[in-house]
């Protein structure tokens, strides 16, 4: 069973277009992320979320929007898509107690590609 | 501003080699410090992780040494194999911290060559 799955793995769409992408988590974590990784394999958090609330949310442009239907899934909503948008997207999860190590579960990543 | 600084960008070891990665952070409230494995096609994965109390961790041929007053950290792999090459970023947080935030440096690709 895969623990954290995303979908899909591909998404080629146009320049003004809106896509999302699904996570969800099988591993009864409380907190999940979304990542981008730029070409140069940079990691950057984009949003985290505990219990369906938004605990992180760095500079992303509005354009970006994340929703957390339940603890186990924290979906990525993209409006009107740019050529710069075009990265890989990790979501990831993690059970978060202050004061205990945190260990991050990523999934497969979607490859987002923006003609 | 980049917390966590990751050096070599890039890393070449002939098999049975060292590779050295290392990390400096400025933060003194950080207090767990990790190491993910990135495969090509896979998301990160935790390899090894060291809290600030140890000089050294050891897993394997996966060792962390870590230098508290120098803020510095540091990734080892004895014996580097070809199935060692990947993408390694080390990471830092504050557990205390309610954010629940890694900070992670900008990743050194590994070539292990055979």
């Amino acid at each position: 069973d895969t623990a954290v799955s995303q979908t899909p793995k591909y998404l080629v769409t146009q320049m003004g277009n809106d896509k999302s992408i699904k996570c969800e988590q099988n591993l009864g974590h409380d907190t999940m992320y979304w990542y981008k990784q730029d070409s140069k394999k940079f990691l950057k958090i984009m949003f985290s979320y505990n219990n369906k609330e938004l605990i992180i949310n760095e500079t992303v442009p509005n354009r970006f929007s994340p929703k957390s239907p339940d603890k186990a899934h924290l979906n990525l909503h993209i409006n009107s898509l740019e050529l710069g948008d075009s990265a890989v997207y990790f979501c990831a999860s993690s059970t978060r107690y202050r004061g205990q190590d945190e260990k991050l579960f990523f999934g497969s990543g979607t490859q987002l590609s923006v003609l | 501003q980049q917390q966590v600084k990751q050096s070599p960008q890039s890393l070449i070891v002939q098999k049975g080699g060292i590779s050295i990665i290392n990390c400096a952070y400025e933060n003194t409230a950080f207090d767990y410090f990790p190491w993910y494995q990135q495969f090509p096609g896979k998301g990160p994965a935790l390899l090894i992780a060291i809290r600030p109390d140890v000089s050294e961790k050891k897993e394997g041929r996966f060792t962390i040494s870590f230098n508290k007053s120098a803020k510095q950290f540091s990734l080892h792999i004895m014996d580097s194999q070809p199935g060692d090459s990947a993408t390694y970023f080390c990471a830092a947080t504050d557990r205390g911290s309610t954010l629940g935030r890694l900070y992670f440096g900008r990743g050194t690709q590994l070539t292990v060559w055979p």
